[in-house]
């Protein structure tokens, strides 16, 4: 079974904190995604890796960088939180050439 | 990009059929269609994708309309477990890294009654 795992279930932080995301994944997948989700505006895609240490912006990167110095591992980096930033973030990961993306179970961050 | 159009809410009595639309009329001739469903508390999760001729697994089946501007995703008897958000995606243009760019829109909710 894929596993994707992400570090915290449940986060708070304070305005102005950075944060940092984890996200690992046991498949030894090529691709990782970065997407946050909140009410009425579906998944948006923050970030993508296609490959260690490379990475492409997606829809909504602002306020946001990212780090893959491994491949199974996948950050997500909140340079100085906001409370516009509270969300749910999932990760998730696919192999390369296939359709099938496997999430991981979120990680719901409360900005104060 | 092309989009999806999914009707916000469904229901459905367990043990019953239920048929989930989409509408995706500005599809282009490569784009595959994906669902992915979400339960509550949990990441998505890979339902079924197709191109152009239907398709069934475990899990679901996927009619694709012969011009394939909308498609239904059928899941044959439904159960409480199936209550979830499902998610019409297409597998839209590429970044230009190569990579396949997916679009979720907001799904449908399917609400199953005991």
């Amino acid at each position: 079974d894929v596993k994707v795992t992400q570090s915290s279930r449940y986060l708070v932080k304070r305005t102005g904190e950075k944060v940092f995301l984890e996200c690992v994944q046991d498949m030894d997948h090529e691709n990782m995604f970065w997407y946050r989700q909140d009410p009425g505006l579906g998944l948006r895609l923050i970030y993508f890796s296609y490959d260690v240490k490379m990475k492409e912006k997606g829809d909504i990167p602002e306020g946001y960088s990212v780090s893959r110095e491994k491949k199974e591992r996948f950050s997500l980096i909140l340079e100085s939180a906001s409370t516009n930033q509270t969300s749910m973030y999932l990760c998730a990961s696919r192999p390369l050439g296939t359709g099938e993306q496997y999430f991981g179970p979120g990680t719901r961050l409360t900005v104060t | 990009d092309a989009k999806t159009t999914q009707p916000n809410s469904m229901e459905s009595n367990e043990e019953e059929p239920v048929h989930l639309p989409c509408n995706h009329s500005t599809i282009s001739g490569t784009d595959y269609i994906h669902w992915y469903r979400q339960l509550p508390s949990q990441g998505p999760e890979y339902v079924i994708h197709g191109l152009t001729s239907n398709v069934n697994n475990r899990m679901a089946s996927l009619a694709i309309a012969e011009d394939r501007k909308s498609s239904t995703l059928i899941l044959h008897r439904a159960t409480l477990r199936d209550a979830a958000v499902y998610y019409c995606i297409l597998r839209d243009a590429r970044y230009t890294s190569g990579t396949y760019k997916y679009i979720f829109g907001t799904g449908t909710r399917l609400k199953v009654l005991a």
